[in-house]
């Protein structure tokens, strides 16, 4: 059964770094891509990123100078890192994969970047 | 980055009654070398992770009922639900990934009188 889940902080100070965990289990991240997606409360959706089955990453050029995205394939975890956060940047965090013909999400962090 | 619109931004409507939804982008989504088209719909119900219904354009995902119709190619796209239910109700979008960034529409809402 593949479940995604993530987790991290959830109240963020202005201008500090953001780190977030995607869980992976079910599938293997050698063989699937792992995308991050966020949506600011009663907005849309915006995909920020992406690493790809082979360890390569894809970034929304919007935000690609404060994004990070990697993993650790021993641990099934994804990890985000987006530095200088603003108000803005508040949002349901999600991550989400593909595997066998089917897309999984998870269940989203929230995020509130506040002082 | 290929900017997507839909439209309307918001919907109400009876329980069995038919809905579209339209999505245009500002390229074509249409690869030409597999003749297929790289566009999604999603859904997304209140307080919920948004579901996957519809890849390729108009290829329903495993489990999603017939009601929902995904047709369209190039640039415009529509979603049509044949007759909606009162589950239906929720945020719809659609996404491209011919591209990265991916980028989605700024969503549909569905609304049952």
């Amino acid at each position: 059964q593949v479940q995604l889940k993530e987790s991290g902080p959830g109240l963020v100070q202005p201008s500090q770094t953001l780190s977030l965990t995607c869980t992976v289990s079910g599938l293997s991240l050698t063989s699937n891509s792992v995308s991050w997606i966020r949506q600011p409360p009663g907005k849309g959706l915006e995909w920020m990123g992406v690493i790809w089955s082979n360890g390569g990453t894809d970034y929304n050029s919007a935000i690609k100078s404060r994004l990070s995205i990697s993993r650790d394939t021993s641990k099934s975890q994804v990890f985000l890192k987006m530095n200088s956060l603003q108000t803005e940047d508040t949002a349901m965090y999600f991550c989400a994969s593909d595997y066998s013909g089917d897309e999984y999400w998870g269940q989203g962090v929230m995020v509130t970047v506040s002082s | 980055d290929i900017v997507m619109t839909q439209t309307p931004s918001s919907q109400a409507v009876s329980a069995g009654e038919k809905v579209t939804m339209s999505c245009k982008s500002s390229q074509s989504l249409l690869y030409s070398e597999n003749k297929k088209n790289y566009l999604a719909w999603y859904q997304q119900k209140p307080g919920q992770s948004p579901k996957l219904l519809i890849s390729w354009a108009s290829t329903r995902e495993s489990g999603v009922p017939d009601r929902f119709i995904g047709s369209g190619s190039g640039t415009d796209f529509t979603l049509t639900i044949s007759s909606v239910q009162a589950e239906d109700l929720a945020v719809y979008y659609c996404e491209q990934y011919y591209d990265t960034p991916l980028t989605f529409g700024s969503g549909t809402k569905l609304e049952i009188k």
